[in-house]
């Protein structure tokens, strides 16, 4: 069964360092989506990527947080100077255009920001 | 600002018996979603509803979206250890928006 990837599984950085998260989503998914989950906390949206353009965004992302369909399969997002504060599970979401809203989402990468 | 509250927000029941948890909100959302979390790991879809009134079965999970859109409700008869965890509702309001997540209900199921 097709699933949503992504990697590292877990990353711990330096306050102030930038940090690139990836995914791969489902192939033939069209929409693809972040979002965190800060420890204790509800998910949160971030921001949603359609035909290589960001459709929507969250307050929460900033001039800090860059996302990118560098290649046909990965989707990346970019923190350029991570804050303690964004130490979370990190989640990248993916669905198809079915005319309603169906998002798979990926097992999460942890970043630790100290 | 659209909000999803879940309740109860944890539940320790016998295994054999039957519960059901609601997820209400006071908007109006297109679809909702019932996501399981395992600690550490990422939300996996259980189910979407799409239609006011339209009920779905994944064996013994009974997911129900109400009249109007704005709730949702999860029953489980005979729940089992398995069933232990996390459970997520989500809202979209549109066909690929984003989701609104409530905080979710964490179930023990005790055998």
């Amino acid at each position: 069964e097709p699933e949503v990837t992504q990697t590292p599984s877990h990353q711990v950085t330096q306050m102030g360092q930038e940090v690139i998260l990836r995914c791969v989503p489902i192939s033939n998914h069209l929409y693809f989506y972040w979002y965190r989950q800060i420890l204790g906390q509800k998910v949160e949206f971030l921001v949603s990527f359609y035909n290589n353009e960001i459709s929507e965004k969250s307050e929460i992302f900033d001039d800090q947080f860059s996302v990118e369909r560098p290649d046909g399969s990965n989707f990346t997002l970019k923190i350029r100077s991570t804050k303690l504060e964004d130490s979370a599970m990190y989640f990248c979401a993916s669905s198809e255009d079915l005319g309603y809203n169906e998002q798979f989402f990926g097992p999460g990468t942890r970043l630790t920001v100290l | 600002t659209q909000l999803l509250e879940q309740s109860p927000q944890f539940l320790s029941i016998q295994e054999g018996e039957n519960l059901t948890v609601y997820c209400n909100s006071s908007s109006v959302f297109s679809s909702l979603q019932w996501y399981r979390q395992e600690p550490g790991e990422g939300p996996v879809l259980l189910v979407t509803v799409v239609t006011g009134g339209e009920v779905k079965k994944l064996k013994r999970l009974t997911f129900q979206f109400g009249d109007a859109r704005k709730d949702s409700s999860l029953h489980i008869t005979a729940a089992q250890p398995g069933d232990t965890g996390l459970y997520l509702c989500a809202g979209g309001t549109g066909a690929n928006s984003k989701l609104t997540f409530g905080k979710g209900i964490t179930l023990s199921v005790r055998p």
